[in-house]
């Protein structure tokens, strides 16, 4: 499978408690993106890199929220001491540069569920 | 205001209708423009761009209408699996490449 895939699928954790989620990008694609979204709303943007450089973060997202991209490949977005208002499912996406268009390729997501 | 802004539905429509929605837009300054379909519980996928021109992808027709700040969705012949939640996409370039996602509009297709 060549597309957009993230790691787990499901989370379920207590308030209070650290989460890690991992998205391995189509291959070629240079921008990866992180979306979370709840029941009913469009994606909300989180942040975006360029390769391994992190050149947008939404001034919505906390400080307890981090990602990285060390070598320009998987990415990881990492949540510290969960809330419950974190329930979502966190979208990858990525897309190839120098296209015209923002086209975005989605992951399946990971739905988190903040106890 | 939202930025970007569609009637959330549900569009309940029997198969082989045809059916439109819009999706109203703030930024007279947006770039570029897409409809994205999601299904239940799964990732938003393209569905196709928006040109300036008007496009058409079989029995799907996209507008744009700089004018009134809207693009547009038409669904000709509908199918039961059109069944899904459509979703307008802006591309405000003054972001860089943040775009800017509507709520969706959700469309059930019935027998």
């Amino acid at each position: 499978d060549t597309g957009v895939s993230q790691d787990p699928r499901h989370k379920i954790t207590k308030r209070g408690q650290n989460v890690t989620f991992r998205c391995d990008p189509i291959s070629e694609h240079n921008r990866l993106y992180w979306y979370r979204q709840t029941l009913g709303q469009g994606p909300e943007f989180l942040t975006y890199f360029q390769n391994e450089a992190q050149l947008e973060k939404s001034r919505l997202l906390s400080d307890r929220f981090s990602a990285e991209r060390p070598k320009g490949s998987f990415s990881t977005l990492e949540i510290q001491r969960t809330e419950q208002g974190d329930s979502a499912m966190y979208l990858c996406a990525s897309s190839p540069m120098g296209v015209r268009d923002e086209k975005l390729f989605f992951g399946s997501g990971t739905q988190l569920s903040v106890l | 205001r939202k930025e970007v802004e569609q009637d959330p539905g549900p569009f309940n429509v029997p198969e082989g209708a045809t059916v439109a929605f819009n999706c109203t837009y703030s930024n007279s300054a947006s770039q570029s423009f897409f409809w994205y379909r999601q299904d239940c519980r799964k990732e938003p996928k393209l569905l196709m761009s928006v040109y300036s021109s008007g496009n058409e992808d079989g029995r799907f027709t996209a507008q744009l209408n700089r004018a009134s700040q809207y693009i547009s969705l038409l669904i000709r012949d509908s199918k039961l699996s059109d069944s899904a939640t459509y979703l307008c996409v802006v591309n405000i370039r003054e972001s860089n490449y943040q775009l800017i996602w509507g709520a969706g509009t959700k469309l059930i297709i019935k027998p």
